[in-house]
């Protein structure tokens, strides 16, 4: 069974700085079924990235999905105050799951 | 718009049952599949399993098997998640996403989510 590893836990970071997130399968995932998703405090999830670096609708463009086998990557070049949040990575192969989520809070 | 909207709030025993439902609108309700997720107050998310809207066929977490039916009304547009069964664990919100494409065969992620039904197990 695939485990999926997200790091850091949280994130400590100002507005307009960098996020680099990682999220590592313990084995190869297809890129075509890796998401990413933001969820804030009393909400549901919200789709970011699919197929490892498509961005869904309406998704401002500073965020960004890469990688492919083990190792995915979500990026958001610059925060804005509405990022602060909690994301998720997904696998949807044949047993999909979440990450374990990293909380990205203000410095 | 498209949205999937979900029933309510419900109390349960352990060792009952409870079945959720999720009404889609805004899209062709057969062209897609729908999933059920689950998170417990403070925790992550949790995939329970996923219904093809057109066929009724299922996938579930082997967590859940034996214990959780996905079924779907295609005349109303509507899924339903029903777990038996309850334990104080199964304390959570459950959410209803779409997901995979049956038309294009592809997955372009959980892109539209119920607002969400909180489940209480509590004697």
């Amino acid at each position: 069974e695939i485990v999926l590893t997200q790091s850091p836990g949280t994130l400590s970071l100002s507005p307009g700085e960098r996020a680099t997130l990682s999220c590592r399968a313990s084995q190869s995932v297809s890129s075509s079924y890796l998401a990413w998703y933001q969820q804030k405090p009393g909400q549901g999830p919200r789709l970011l990235i699919y197929g490892a670096s498509s961005r869904a609708t309406g998704i401002p463009d500073r965020f960004s999905g890469s990688g492919s086998g083990t190792d995915f990557t979500l990026t958001i070049s610059r925060l804005e105050p509405e990022d602060f949040a909690v994301y998720y990575c997904q696998q949807y192969g044949s047993s999909p799951l979440f990450g374990g989520g990293t909380k990205v809070e203000i410095k | 718009q498209v949205q999937l909207v979900q029933s309510g709030a419900e109390v349960k025993k352990p060792g009952a049952s409870v079945k959720v439902s999720c009404k889609a609108s805004g899209y062709t309700f057969t062209s897609y599949d729908i999933n059920w997720v689950r998170q417990a107050t403070g925790q992550g998310l949790e995939w329970m399993g996923w219904v093809n809207a057109n066929s009724g066929n299922t996938g579930y977490a082997q967590k859940f098997q034996g214990r959780v039916t996905m079924t779907r009304n295609t005349s109303i547009s509507t899924a339903y998640m029903e777990l038996s069964s309850l334990r104080s664990e199964d304390t959570a919100v459950y959410y209803c996403a779409r997901g995979r494409d049956l038309v294009e065969h592809y997955y372009f992620g959980m892109d539209v989510w119920g607002q969400g039904s909180t489940v209480t197990v509590s004697s």
